[in-house]
């Protein structure tokens, strides 16, 4: 079975611009979450998509928006980056049916912003 | 709002020593709970998972963690280390109510000494 993929790997991007990160969700699951990773700190909940439709958001202002496709992948996008949205931003798939509750985590994409 | 506290945020160890991640969480109600370890240039991976029954849980690796509900507690143990468990070591916990969002602690570095 395919495990979760990240792309890009890197990205570098200037303040006030929009970002775009791409995640496939692991064979067989229904639903992706987004973390945000910052250094030294243990990854933050963004928000998560089941059925195409937000099901879960954390504390993160609208400028973070997500999508899911059909085929289970999904984007985030950030507008109007600021110097704190640098950080690992990870993807994660799960079943959401499954009790327990188990995610499966994607390598990451790390952003910088300058 | 539920939070995960790590007790420690850099451990080193010389091979063979026996190790102990402290975690408490905070939150009074019905919760999964797990520790997910980040091995050096490698994706998040999950170490071991609680969600009912015995509450000394073992995982991959040799690794076992014990949930005390008294104490909102569920730390990792191993009796000996090798140096191959030098990684990065997250607790985290999702909240019943509030479907499968991971909320983690601040992480663990564990450095091995060979």
């Amino acid at each position: 079975e395919t495990g979760v993929t990240q792309s890009p790997t890197h990205l570098i991007k200037t303040r006030g611009q929009q970002v775009t990160l791409r995640c496939s969700s692991q064979s067989g699951h229904n639903t992706v979450s987004w973390y945000q990773q910052a250094l030294g700190q243990g990854p933050q909940f963004i928000f998560q998509y089941y059925r195409e439709e937000e099901n879960g958001r954390g504390n993160f202002p609208p400028r973070f928006s997500g999508l899911q496709f059909p085929n289970y992948s999904s984007e985030l996008n950030v507008n109007a980056l600021e110097l704190d949205d640098s950080a690992l931003y990870l993807c994660a798939s799960s079943i959401i049916r499954d009790p327990s509750y188990e995610q499966y985590f994607g390598p990451g994409t790390r952003l910088t912003v300058t | 709002a539920q939070s995960v506290s790590q007790h420690n945020h850099h451990v080193i160890l010389s091979e063979a020593a026996s190790l102990e991640l402290g975690c408490n969480y905070s939150y009074g109600g019905t919760v999964n709970l797990f520790w997910y370890v980040q091995y050096p240039g490698q994706h998040l991976q999950l170490l071991l998972k609680y969600f009912s029954g015995d509450p000394l849980v073992k995982g991959i690796k040799g690794f076992e963690a014990e949930f005390i509900k008294s104490k909102f507690s569920f730390n990792l143990r191993k009796p000996s280390v090798q140096w191959s468990d030098t990684a990065e070591y997250f607790c985290a916990v999702t909240v019943m109510e509030y479907g499968n969002k991971l909320v983690f602690g601040a992480g663990t570095i564990l450095r091995v000494k060979s």
